[in-house]
């Protein structure tokens, strides 16, 4: 069974860095492009990044430049480092396989 | 970057109504195009991918249609567990742009 578990989230200050991890199962993560999308609350959803099978990647813009993807092919996880972390980051995160399955998502929140 | 406008933003219908969603690219897309029903506290999950492709699973009411820069979500006959918000995404370029969302309610 494909399944796919984010964690890493929690409350961090203005500014903080934190790393999410989404660790799959069933398949194998180099074999599929892997995405990070957010979603903040009461609004819709926000692509944020992705990791093709060929390593690379790309971003939106309004992380550009703050956040990495990367994905560690020996613990089958993607990874999604949010750096200089603004109010307007908070979110729930998910992590999708292509265009799906998804992830339950894992809540991040900047406040001080 | 492609823009995705999706309406309405918002349907109030009824149970057995036939109701249609469109989203529209502002360049194409190459048809990598895809359909979300989101339920509230849950995750996005998967309808329809290659605009027209039924995810496995997925009931036969839910169509995807459409081509280019033009694209379209039908229910057929709408049933209780359908009422959610709807996205659709283009997958052909990064950014993997989202349509705004059509919240589907009960009339």
């Amino acid at each position: 069974e494909v399944q796919l578990v984010e964690s890493g989230g929690g409350l961090i200050q203005p500014g903080g860095s934190l790393r999410l991890s989404c660790a799959a199962s069933g398949f194998t993560v180099s074999s599929y492009y892997m995405s990070w999308v957010r979603q903040a609350p009461g609004k819709g959803l926000e692509w944020v990044s992705v990791i093709y099978t060929g390593g690379s990647t790309a971003f939106a813009d309004s992380v550009k430049g703050r956040f990495i993807i990367s994905r560690d092919n020996s613990k089958n996880t993607v990874y999604l480092q949010m750096n200089s972390l603004r109010a307007e980051d908070t979110a729930v995160y998910y992590c999708v396989r292509g265009v799906g399955p998804w992830g339950q998502g894992t809540l991040v929140t900047v406040s001080s | 970057d492609i823009q995705m406008t999706q309406s309405p933003s918002s349907l109030s219908a009824s149970v057995g109504d036939r109701v249609t969603i469109t989203c529209r690219a502002s360049q194409s897309t190459n048809n990598y195009l895809n359909w979300y029903q989101q339920k509230p506290g849950k995750a996005p999950k998967l309808l329809i991918y290659s605009a027209s492709s039924l995810q496995s699973g997925v009931p036969s009411r839910f169509t995807g249609s459409g081509s280019g820069t033009d694209f379209t979500l039908t229910i057929s006959s709408l049933q209780p567990e359908d009422f959610a918000t709807y996205y659709c995404q283009q997958s052909y370029s990064a950014p993997h742009t989202f349509g705004q969302g059509t919240n589907l309610e009960i009339k």
